[in-house]
């Protein structure tokens, strides 16, 4: 039971690059979120997905898509990388279930730099 | 909007002393409640949550919170410090009325000092 899982670790790129994190959970919960981590702010929600076949924007969504690709696949691109987009990633998963704790499960996160 | 306040970006403590790391909420229903640790390179880990069954919590590594209903506090406290909990903590929120993702608050950082 690996829990959640993020690709790659570490990624440089060039400002207008492109490039899909990749995130998979093997716990069978219905949701799935991307949040961005920079100093002094926090955790920042950049999309999520409540159940499979659905998106939603988050705190900071430009400049981001997403695709929840099944329940265990959900996947944050950046089509054209900015340096604003330096930062690190992480995904989390969580039984959302209405009326119950949504607690989140998180991965180990995916630390990008854009030049 | 309901929101999460952590007092004090960075908190630092000898070892052996009290810890203390303040978070407030502002909600017009009760919450769940979650503190979160974050050591360095690494991704958050749940310590402990609050899901209304009893008002004090206790986690793991020692920590234990309160959710006082009346300050819309929920304080996450440890007796006595040791060095390897010097992180990141993270607290956050969700909300019984909707589906919605946690709200998390900008995070505190426990340093400490030998």
């Amino acid at each position: 039971n690996a829990g959640v899982t993020q690709t790659p670790k570490f990624q440089v790129l060039k400002t207008g690059q492109s490039m899909t994190l990749q995130c998979a959970q093997d716990m069978n919960h219905n949701s799935m979120y991307w949040y961005r981590q920079d100093p002094g702010m926090g955790l920042r929600l950049i999309y999520y997905s409540a159940s499979e076949g659905t998106t939603d924007k988050g705190e900071v969504p430009n400049g981001y898509n997403v695709s929840r690709l099944n329940k265990r696949e959900f996947s944050l691109r950046l089509e054209s990388a900015a340096p604003s987009q330096t930062s690190v990633y992480f995904c989390a998963s969580s039984p959302l279930r209405t009326g119950g704790s949504n607690e989140q499960f998180f991965g180990p996160g995916t630390r990008l730099t854009v030049l | 909007a309901q929101s999460v306040t952590q007092l004090g970006s960075h908190v630092s403590v000898s070892e052996g002393a009290l810890v203390l790391l303040r978070c407030n909420y502002s909600s017009s229903v009760p919450p769940y409640l979650f503190w979160y640790v974050q050591y360095p390179n690494q991704g958050l880990q749940l310590l402990l949550k609050y899901t209304s069954a009893a008002t004090l919590v206790k986690g793991i590594n020692g920590f234990e919170a309160e959710f006082k209903k009346s300050e819309t506090s929920f304080h996450l406290t440890k007796p006595s410090a040791h060095m390897s909990d010097a992180a990141e903590y993270f607290c956050a929120v969700s909300w019984v009325s909707g589906n919605t993702p946690l709200v998390f608050g900008k995070g505190t950082r426990l340093s400490v000092i030998a």
